[in-house]
């Protein structure tokens, strides 16, 4: 299957600083990526859905002025958690979808720890 | 958004039993259904998925089953194995992705 890369795997901050992560398909142009944020031992719960080239979608009660995502192009999107918080602390996993393609492919996910 | 319901949330199952995960949705525009199994600190990867014009679809131990008028899907896996045990995920999409809640199966030796 396609491969969706996703990096830091960790990042530890601490509270008021703003964190990056990235997601990158390494192998086909991913049309679309959707940003999930899963706590433990729960499920995956989407955060935005963002299109190459426009702006994301936000899903209800997602502040898009704290999770700023970033779809430049059809490899690479970016989710920046500004101002983190220790409540902002999960852990945050991308995946992408490529042209009329109906499966999803997930990143490795990153653990966000805000100190 | 679409509302995707899961049980049981938890499963155990002597191994070489059958186990069955149950998925109901809301939004009628939902046409993909994949299934993800997700092992502890790893990625979600699918093992199985079914579109709408489909009523059952089969890949060795796991079938998947779909009826669309009652918005309702389900995941079959047979002659369970300890490998077997993991979270696993139901999702409904149309343009966006939406998860179940997860049901953690056990498979026991």
């Amino acid at each position: 299957g396609a491969v969706v890369s996703q990096h830091p795997s960790r990042v530890i901050c601490k509270s008021g600083t703003s964190v990056k992560i990235e997601c990158r398909s390494l192998d086909f142009q991913a049309t679309t990526m959707f940003w999930y944020r899963q706590f433990p031992k729960q499920s995956l719960m989407l955060m935005a859905t963002s299109n190459e080239g426009s702006k994301a979608t936000y899903e209800q009660g997602v502040e898009k002025d704290k999770f700023l995502i970033n779809h430049a192009s059809l490899t690479l999107s970016t989710l920046t958690v500004t101002s983190a918080h220790p409540e902002d602390s999960s852990f945050y996993i991308c995946s992408a979808r490529g042209w009329g393609a109906g499966e999803l492919f997930f990143g490795e996910g990153s653990r966000l720890t805000v100190l | 958004g679409e509302n995707v319901e899961q049980h049981p949330s938890t499963l155990s199952v002597q191994e070489g039993d059958s186990a069955v995960i149950k998925c109901t949705y809301s939004d009628s525009a939902s046409n993909y259904f994949p299934w993800y199994k997700q092992e502890l600190g790893k990625r979600p990867q699918l093992i199985i998925d079914i579109r709408s014009n489909v009523g059952e679809k089969k890949d060795q131990r796991i079938a998947v089953t779909l009826n669309k008028t009652a918005k309702h899907f389900s995941l079959h896996i047979t002659e369970t194995q300890p490998e077997d045990s993991a979270v696993y995920f139901c999702a409904a999409s149309s343009n966006q992705f939406y998860f179940g809640t997860g049901t953690s199966l056990t498979v026991i030796p």
